[in-house]
């Protein structure tokens, strides 16, 4: 079945990195846009950037831009979020969606999430 | 890119229905057609159950149905099951190749 799994969440200090994948698995992985979202604690969710089916175009929301890079790989079905210079208010669940490439946000479905906990 | 304003909270009986607004501007919800509707049980990732304003992704219940009017998106909820008590957020596309999401409704099933 269709499914995707994101790793690389942990904690970090503010103003340190990490690199999140999402591996995509029961679907031709390089037909489909990507993105990524993500849900701080209570809160309600935020879109982050997403990444057409070959890789460019991409756009991100404007409080990530120059801090987080999307990128995939289509022969590895994986999906990639690089989070530089990370904030405190950057702690959420990431999650990476499928994105279908003939509508917008029509995210479905989603990973179940990795937890990025930013804090000294 | 402000988040679409949904109300906190609603709920209704067992059998009965719900609506939940979801409004934006003429940038989001106004401008396009690309309104979606996600479900979110405590815990767990969300899931898609409404795109293109009316639109059901396979596997969803007809019970689901979605619309627009201006700047306002509903979702209404018919026929209320136990579990449809979950957490709704609506989304749009939005100028500038963004996405905004709601601020999202807790639907208590009573």
């Amino acid at each position: 079945q269709v499914q995707l799994v994101e790793s690389g969440g942990g904690l970090v200090k503010p103003g340190g990195s990490l690199r999140l994948s999402c591996e995509a698995s029961g679907f031709t992985f390089k037909d489909y846009y990507m993105t990524w979202i993500r849900q701080a604690p209570g809160k309600s969710l935020e879109w982050l950037a997403y990444i057409s089916s070959s890789g460019s175009p991409i756009y991100y929301r404007d409080s990530v831009k120059g801090r987080f890079t999307i990128s995939r790989d289509n022969a590895k079905n994986s999906l990639f979020l690089l989070m530089n210079n990370l904030r405190v208010e950057d702690t959420a669940i990431y999650y990476c969606a499928r994105e279908s490439s003939s509508s917008w946000g029509r995210f479905d479905p989603w990973g179940q999430g990795t937890l990025v906990t930013v804090s000294s | 890119q402000s988040a679409l304003t949904q109300p906190p909270s609603a709920s209704g009986s067992l059998g009965q229905s719900v609506t939940i607004s979801c409004t934006g501007t003429t940038s989001d919800i106004g401008g396009y057609n690309y309104v979606s509707w996600y479900q979110q049980h405590p815990g767990k990732a969300p899931q898609l159950i409404i795109y293109e304003v009316t639109k059901r992704p396979s596997g969803v219940p007809a019970r689901f149905s979605g619309s627009k009017s201006a700047n306002t998106a509903s979702l209404t909820v018919s026929g209320l099951q136990a579990d449809d008590e979950a957490d709704y957020y609506c989304s749009s596309y939005a100028v500038n190749n963004n996405f905004v999401f709601g601020t999202g409704t807790k639907v208590t099933v009573l």
